[in-house]
């Protein structure tokens, strides 16, 4: 089944603890890219990539870190997380560019 | 200003009306455009691309006015299945990224 998978789905941690948010796609799509939602504002880009060794900010890239060394996987690194980082984050792929994306499932992130 | 605006609603209809949501870019530039669906707590699934001569799909039709710079879709018939957070995505020529309205909700009630 084509997917975009993410992990974990829930978190909770506290200020300065470094953490990972994994996220994996079997399409072989060439793009992928970080979402965050916060109520009232939409999903805002954080970072994306556009093929393997190939990244770029988006528009709130500040406190995030992402690395591409795979085509499959393009995971989003917090190296010291705050409360305002708290929010609902999704990874999407689509095959080139940023059309028509597929999404995970999303990852709660409380950042206490 | 945000780049792409959207009513937020909510908009309550029942059972077989029809509603219609507009979206507006300011970035004459665009190039693509899409309709997402976001169900309560999911992620965002791809509900139709809009092209320039507008398109169908079933119960809902996308249009896009270049010159006014807005998008609609229109859902007929409305199902409760319907119910959910639709949002308003546009691309411009020279960003490699998506611009997502913050979405307008959605409740059609028996």
């Amino acid at each position: 089944e084509a997917q975009v998978t993410q992990n974990p789905r829930y978190l909770i941690t506290v200020t300065g603890k470094k953490l990972t948010v994994t996220c994996s796609q079997n399409m072989n799509h060439e793009y992928m890219s970080w979402y965050r939602q916060d109520p009232g504002l939409g999903l805002r880009q954080i970072y994306y990539s556009m093929n393997v060794e190939v990244t770029d900010k988006g528009d709130v890239p500040e406190g995030y870190k992402v690395s591409r060394k795979e085509k499959r996987n393009f995971p989003l690194i917090l190296e010291s997380p705050s409360p305002n980082q708290t929010s609902l984050y999704f990874c999407a792929s689509s095959l080139r560019g940023p059309t028509e994306a597929f999404f995970g499932q999303g990852t709660r992130l409380t950042v206490v | 200003r945000k780049e792409v605006e959207q009513d937020p609603g909510p908009f309550n209809v029942p059972e077989g009306a029809t509603v219609a949501f507009n979206c507006t870019y300011s970035n004459s530039a665009s190039q693509s455009f899409f309709w997402y669906r976001q169900d309560c707590r999911k992620e965002p699934k791809l509900l139709m691309s809009v092209y320039s001569s507008g398109n169908e799909d079933g119960r809902f039709t996308a249009q896009l006015n270049r010159a006014s710079q807005y998008i609609s879709l229109l859902i007929r018939d409305s199902k409760l299945s319907d119910s959910a957070t639709y949002l308003c995505v546009v691309k411009s020529y020279n960003n490699n990224d998506m611009r997502f309205g913050a979405g307008t909700r959605l409740t059609v009630k028996p």
